[in-house]
């Protein structure tokens, strides 16, 4: 079964330093999505990326994040210079289409720890 | 405003027992999308279901069933004869116009003890 894959699985980086999450997604999927969970809360959206341009992001996407899908098949985001709130559980998700009955399927998750 | 409200923070049973989740949505679209979510210790979050909002029929899939009623805008997630491996985060998830709009709950800690 096709399944959206994520690298690395755990990171641990130093304040300030630029991180980079990448991300396959389902290959016949055109939405991709990036989510937060900080560790013991509920799952936030962060943006969504639809041929190769940010769709729709939240109020917690700011500078400090960007999106790339720099070749046909990785997606990737990029956190310039993490701050310890930046530790969080961060899951890339993939869906057929936007509209909502096209159901978001995640990847395992890439744990960022930052210290 | 989309809101998804899981009440139940933490739920504890043995083996065998029968446990429900609930969930309790809000949306002034008429047109919305309810799903539920597992996420094991492991961290994945795994798919379960989708229902969209004129389907109010029940579902039952081995020993996961889903009560949806809009009457009280429930969701409620029925686990029989719960086993050990059921033991997770379940996260319920409501989307309305776009998946962007997606909103989860904070989720209801299910464990499972031999």
């Amino acid at each position: 079964e096709p399944e959206v894959t994520q690298t690395p699985s755990h990171q641990v980086t130093q304040m300030g330093q630029e991180v980079i999450l990448r991300c396959v997604p389902i290959s016949n999927h055109l939405y991709f999505y990036w989510y937060r969970q900080i560790l013991g809360q509920k799952v936030e959206f962060l943006v969504s990326f639809y041929n190769n341009e940010i769709s729709e992001k939240s109020e917690i996407f700011d500078d400090q994040f960007s999106v790339e899908r720099p070749d046909g098949s990785n997606f990737t985001l990029k956190i310039r210079s993490t701050k310890l709130e930046d530790s969080a559980m961060y899951f890339c998700a993939s869906s057929e289409g936007l509209l909502s009955g096209n159901t978001i399927y995640f990847g395992e998750g890439s744990w960022l720890t930052v210290v | 405003a989309q809101k998804v409200t899981q009440a139940q923070t933490e739920i504890s049973v043995v083996e065998k027992e029968d446990v429900t989740l609930d969930c309790v949505y809000e949306t002034r679209d008429t047109t919305y999308y309810l799903f539920w979510y597992k996420q094991p210790p492991s961290g994945e979050l795994v798919f379960l279901i989708r229902r969209n909002s004129f389907d109010e029929q029940n579902e039952i899939s081995g020993r996961y069933s889903w009560n949806f009623q809009k009457s009280t805008s429930s969701f409620n997630f029925t686990i029989t004869a719960s086993q050990v491996v059921d033991s997770a985060v379940y996260f319920c998830a409501l989307s309305a116009r776009d998946n962007n709009d997606m909103r989860f709950g904070a989720g209801t800690r299910l464990t499972v003890k031999p």
